[in-house]
Protein backbone atom coordinates (compact mmCIF):
# COMPACT_ATOMS: atom_id res chain seq x y z
CA UNK A 1 0.00 0.00 0.00
CA UNK A 2 1.50 3.49 -1.09
CA UNK A 3 2.49 5.19 2.09
CA UNK A 4 3.96 9.34 2.47
CA UNK A 5 7.68 8.89 3.38
CA UNK A 6 9.39 11.54 5.66
CA UNK A 7 13.03 11.92 6.52
CA UNK A 8 14.68 12.45 8.65
CA UNK A 9 12.69 10.90 11.40
CA UNK A 10 14.85 13.44 14.05
CA UNK A 11 16.83 16.62 13.48
CA UNK A 12 18.46 17.84 16.16
CA UNK A 13 19.28 21.84 15.18
CA UNK A 14 21.26 24.35 16.98
CA UNK A 15 18.78 27.73 17.54
CA UNK A 16 19.37 30.27 14.38
CA UNK A 17 20.12 27.00 12.15
CA UNK A 18 18.45 26.47 9.02
CA UNK A 19 16.45 23.35 8.62
CA UNK A 20 14.87 21.15 5.62
CA UNK A 21 12.45 18.85 6.43
CA UNK A 22 11.74 16.23 3.28
CA UNK A 23 8.84 14.34 1.94
CA UNK A 24 7.44 12.23 -0.22
CA UNK A 25 3.51 12.22 -0.73
CA UNK A 26 1.81 9.68 -2.42
CA UNK A 27 2.46 9.27 -6.00
CA UNK A 28 -0.61 9.91 -7.34
CA UNK A 29 -1.87 12.68 -4.71
CA UNK A 30 -1.73 16.46 -5.78
CA UNK A 31 -2.48 17.88 -2.41
CA UNK A 32 0.36 18.44 -0.07
CA UNK A 33 0.31 19.49 3.81
CA UNK A 34 2.47 19.98 6.69
CA UNK A 35 0.92 19.81 10.61
CA UNK A 36 2.71 20.14 13.69
CA UNK A 37 2.63 18.67 16.99
CA UNK A 38 4.02 20.05 20.13
CA UNK A 39 5.09 17.45 22.79
CA UNK A 40 1.74 16.90 24.79
CA UNK A 41 -0.13 19.64 22.43
CA UNK A 42 -2.95 18.89 18.95
CA UNK A 43 -1.51 18.46 15.78
CA UNK A 44 -1.95 21.75 14.37
CA UNK A 45 -2.00 22.75 10.55
CA UNK A 46 0.68 24.93 9.08
CA UNK A 47 0.21 24.82 5.14
CA UNK A 48 -1.33 23.57 1.96
CA UNK A 49 0.61 23.33 -1.53
CA UNK A 50 -1.23 22.91 -4.79
CA UNK A 51 -0.65 23.50 -8.70
CA UNK A 52 3.27 24.64 -7.33
CA UNK A 53 2.21 27.41 -4.82
CA UNK A 54 0.80 27.85 -1.47
CA UNK A 55 -3.01 27.45 -1.43
CA UNK A 56 -3.38 27.93 2.33
CA UNK A 57 -1.20 28.91 5.40
CA UNK A 58 -1.72 29.72 9.39
CA UNK A 59 -0.98 32.16 11.14
CA UNK A 60 2.07 30.09 12.44
CA UNK A 61 3.46 29.36 8.87
CA UNK A 62 5.31 33.01 8.59
CA UNK A 63 8.04 34.90 7.01
CA UNK A 64 10.71 32.04 8.70
CA UNK A 65 8.65 29.36 6.65
CA UNK A 66 8.84 27.81 3.23
CA UNK A 67 7.49 24.77 1.23
CA UNK A 68 8.49 23.45 -2.08
CA UNK A 69 8.73 20.73 -4.37
CA UNK A 70 11.88 20.81 -6.12
CA UNK A 71 11.10 17.85 -8.57
CA UNK A 72 8.11 15.46 -9.33
CA UNK A 73 8.07 13.56 -5.91
CA UNK A 74 9.61 15.39 -3.38
CA UNK A 75 8.30 17.98 -0.85
CA UNK A 76 10.00 20.22 1.06
CA UNK A 77 9.45 22.42 4.50
CA UNK A 78 12.10 25.22 4.65
CA UNK A 79 12.96 26.65 8.49
CA UNK A 80 15.69 29.52 7.92
CA UNK A 81 16.77 30.59 10.99
CA UNK A 82 15.24 27.74 14.08
CA UNK A 83 14.24 28.57 17.76
CA UNK A 84 13.41 26.95 20.43
CA UNK A 85 9.71 26.81 20.28
CA UNK A 86 9.72 25.25 16.81
CA UNK A 87 10.45 21.80 18.68
CA UNK A 88 7.95 19.31 17.85
CA UNK A 89 6.85 16.76 15.42
CA UNK A 90 6.35 17.91 12.09
CA UNK A 91 4.12 15.78 9.47
CA UNK A 92 3.75 15.66 5.83
CA UNK A 93 0.23 14.94 4.50
CA UNK A 94 -1.59 14.42 1.29
CA UNK A 95 -4.50 14.07 -0.38
CA UNK A 96 -6.02 12.98 -4.28
CA UNK A 97 -8.00 15.51 -6.55
CA UNK A 98 -10.67 16.03 -3.82
CA UNK A 99 -9.92 18.30 -1.29
CA UNK A 100 -12.76 16.64 0.66
CA UNK A 101 -11.10 13.12 0.75
CA UNK A 102 -9.39 11.95 3.72
CA UNK A 103 -5.40 12.99 4.30
CA UNK A 104 -2.98 10.67 4.93
CA UNK A 105 0.05 11.58 7.12
CA UNK A 106 3.35 10.02 6.96
CA UNK A 107 6.00 9.22 9.66
CA UNK A 108 6.76 12.50 10.99
CA UNK A 109 10.39 14.34 11.63
CA UNK A 110 11.13 15.14 14.97
CA UNK A 111 13.20 18.31 15.35
CA UNK A 112 15.12 19.43 18.19
CA UNK A 113 16.17 22.93 18.62
CA UNK A 114 18.76 23.62 21.24
CA UNK B 1 -13.45 29.78 14.69
CA UNK B 2 -13.39 26.01 13.91
CA UNK B 3 -13.32 23.85 17.22
CA UNK B 4 -12.99 20.08 18.05
CA UNK B 5 -13.09 18.86 21.44
CA UNK B 6 -12.71 15.38 22.72
CA UNK B 7 -13.80 13.24 25.60
CA UNK B 8 -12.64 11.87 27.66
CA UNK B 9 -8.71 12.59 27.65
CA UNK B 10 -7.96 9.35 28.78
CA UNK B 11 -9.57 5.94 29.16
CA UNK B 12 -8.88 2.42 30.69
CA UNK B 13 -10.44 -0.57 29.68
CA UNK B 14 -10.36 -4.20 30.23
CA UNK B 15 -9.94 -6.30 27.16
CA UNK B 16 -13.46 -6.69 26.23
CA UNK B 17 -15.16 -3.56 27.79
CA UNK B 18 -17.00 -1.81 25.58
CA UNK B 19 -16.88 1.60 25.13
CA UNK B 20 -17.73 5.07 23.60
CA UNK B 21 -14.93 8.06 22.65
CA UNK B 22 -16.57 11.70 21.81
CA UNK B 23 -15.94 14.83 19.55
CA UNK B 24 -17.51 17.61 19.91
CA UNK B 25 -17.24 19.90 16.86
CA UNK B 26 -18.09 23.56 15.82
CA UNK B 27 -17.59 24.15 12.30
CA UNK B 28 -18.59 26.57 9.66
CA UNK B 29 -19.97 23.56 7.30
CA UNK B 30 -19.10 20.60 7.90
CA UNK B 31 -17.19 19.11 4.43
CA UNK B 32 -15.69 16.07 6.88
CA UNK B 33 -14.90 14.44 10.15
CA UNK B 34 -12.15 12.64 9.90
CA UNK B 35 -11.01 9.77 13.09
CA UNK B 36 -7.24 8.92 13.08
CA UNK B 37 -5.70 6.36 15.15
CA UNK B 38 -1.93 7.56 16.63
CA UNK B 39 0.77 5.56 17.97
CA UNK B 40 3.40 6.67 20.36
CA UNK B 41 5.89 8.56 17.96
CA UNK B 42 4.14 8.09 14.88
CA UNK B 43 2.24 9.92 12.56
CA UNK B 44 -1.97 9.72 12.52
CA UNK B 45 -3.75 6.73 10.88
CA UNK B 46 -6.86 7.19 8.49
CA UNK B 47 -9.63 5.21 10.16
CA UNK B 48 -12.60 7.00 8.82
CA UNK B 49 -14.35 9.82 7.43
CA UNK B 50 -17.75 11.09 8.16
CA UNK B 51 -19.47 13.48 5.65
CA UNK B 52 -23.33 13.95 6.88
CA UNK B 53 -25.19 13.46 9.93
CA UNK B 54 -26.82 9.88 10.27
CA UNK B 55 -23.73 8.17 8.64
CA UNK B 56 -21.78 5.52 10.38
CA UNK B 57 -18.79 3.54 9.25
CA UNK B 58 -17.48 0.41 10.53
CA UNK B 59 -13.84 -1.77 10.81
CA UNK B 60 -13.42 -4.66 12.79
CA UNK B 61 -14.23 -3.48 16.39
CA UNK B 62 -14.57 0.20 15.75
CA UNK B 63 -17.57 1.87 14.67
CA UNK B 64 -18.33 6.01 14.14
CA UNK B 65 -21.43 7.80 13.89
CA UNK B 66 -22.00 11.64 13.31
CA UNK B 67 -24.47 13.82 14.55
CA UNK B 68 -24.86 17.48 13.57
CA UNK B 69 -22.96 18.18 16.67
CA UNK B 70 -20.93 15.55 17.82
CA UNK B 71 -19.29 12.16 16.40
CA UNK B 72 -18.77 9.04 18.59
CA UNK B 73 -16.18 6.17 18.00
CA UNK B 74 -17.82 3.23 19.52
CA UNK B 75 -14.88 0.16 19.95
CA UNK B 76 -16.63 -3.05 21.09
CA UNK B 77 -14.66 -5.65 22.86
CA UNK B 78 -11.01 -4.33 22.69
CA UNK B 79 -7.83 -5.90 22.66
CA UNK B 80 -4.68 -4.75 24.06
CA UNK B 81 -3.27 -3.49 20.31
CA UNK B 82 -6.69 -1.21 19.98
CA UNK B 83 -4.43 0.66 22.77
CA UNK B 84 -3.31 3.71 21.17
CA UNK B 85 -4.71 7.63 20.82
CA UNK B 86 -7.97 8.25 18.57
CA UNK B 87 -8.20 12.04 17.28
CA UNK B 88 -10.63 13.14 15.79
CA UNK B 89 -10.32 15.92 13.15
CA UNK B 90 -12.85 18.24 11.39
CA UNK B 91 -12.42 19.85 7.58
CA UNK B 92 -14.98 22.96 6.83
CA UNK B 93 -16.09 23.82 2.92
CA UNK B 94 -13.80 26.77 1.62
CA UNK B 95 -10.77 25.64 3.75
CA UNK B 96 -8.03 22.83 2.90
CA UNK B 97 -7.10 22.48 6.48
CA UNK B 98 -8.18 19.99 9.53
CA UNK B 99 -8.17 21.25 12.91
CA UNK B 100 -7.83 18.29 15.19
CA UNK B 101 -8.85 17.38 18.90
CA UNK B 102 -6.44 16.80 21.66
CA UNK B 103 -7.09 13.04 21.18
CA UNK B 104 -8.57 10.30 23.46
CA UNK B 105 -5.61 7.83 25.19
CA UNK B 106 -6.95 4.71 24.89
CA UNK B 107 -5.67 1.68 27.17
CA UNK B 108 -6.91 -1.69 26.94
CA UNK B 109 -5.51 -4.05 29.67
CA UNK B 110 -5.04 -7.75 29.29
Amino acid sequence: EPEVTQTPSHQVTQMGQEVILRCVPISNHLYFYWYRQILGQKVEFLVSFYNNEISEKSEIFDDQFSVERPDGSNFTLKIRSTKLEDSAMYFCASNKIDRGSEQYFGPGTRLTVT
Amino acid sequence: EDQVTQSPEALRLQEGESSSLNCSYTVSGLRGLFWYRQDPGKGPEFLFTLYSAGEEKEKERLKATLTKKESFLHITAPKPEDSATYLCAAGAFGNEKLTFGTGTRLTIIP
